[in-house]
């Protein structure tokens, strides 16, 4: 499984644009590109998948470069209730035979009023 | 959406004890389901996975005789940590995958976790 580097945190305020950036130089050809949120004493929650250029969903977007060498997750206009820690994935679609998912050390976004 | 349960939420017992925590997906057949822990502002680490109807696998480190996994239906999986210690304190999350090819398709769902605190 590839391995992937984040900031360690990342401050905002209220009604901005946040742009967390994710390493992956070692992401191999059937490796997608997953990001989940975990909010204090809660299991991660699914924000987005994708393999290349761009996806968009109702919460997010992830850009995806050509080399595939690093994401972007972007959040339109956080607001407080965004403040959580935030992982990068990458592995196979399904996570591969064994399906597990090997989490990095995150980024804890604090957005402030 | 897919919904993975976990009981009980938070769990205190004495040191010397085992406690059991069950995960359940509530609507889809989950022939996978993995156990993390996770302690004090770390990040989540893959205990062991589990398959349907076979024995877990466990990740290096983790022993396979005081953390039991029972997966014995396609929507619930427990573990059962025996003899527990102080440190053996920890949140513990369960997730889910669906079958291949049928819904929920991409990712996998985690449960809300389970807080075990030995005394």
């Amino acid at each position: 499984l590839a391995k992937t580097t984040q900031p360690i945190s990342m401050d905002s305020y209220e009604g901005q644009e946040v742009n967390i950036t994710c390493s992956h130089n070692n992401i191999a050809t059937n490796d997608y590109i997953t990001w989940y949120q975990q909010f204090p004493s809660q299991g991660p929650r699914f924000i987005i998948q994708g393999y290349k250029t761009k996806v968009t969903n109702e919460v997010a977007s992830l850009f995806i470069p050509a080399d595939r060498k690093s994401s972007t997750l972007s959040l339109p206009r956080v607001s407080l209730s965004d403040t959580a820690v935030y992982y990068c994935l990458v592995g196979e679609r399904y996570g591969g035979s064994q399906g597990n998912l090997i989490f990095g050390k995150g980024t804890k976004l604090s957005v402030k009023p | 959406g897919a919904v993975v349960s976990q009981h009980p939420s938070w769990v205190i017992c004495k040191s010397g004890t085992s406690v059991k925590i069950e995960c359940r997906s509530l609507d889809f057949q989950a022939t996978t389901m993995f156990w993390y822990r996770q302690f004090p502002k770390q990040s989540l680490m893959l205990m062991a996975t589990s398959n349907e109807g076979s024995k877990a696998t466990y990740e290096q480190g983790v022993e396979k005789d005081k953390f039991l996994i029972n997966h014995a239906s396609l929507t619930l999986s427990t573990l059962t940590v025996t003899s527990a210690h102080p440190e053996d304190s920890s949140f513990y999350i369960c997730s889910a995958k669906g079958r291949e090819g049928l819904p929920p398709l991409y990712e996998q769902y985690f449960g809300p976790g389970t807080r075990l605190t030995v005394t």
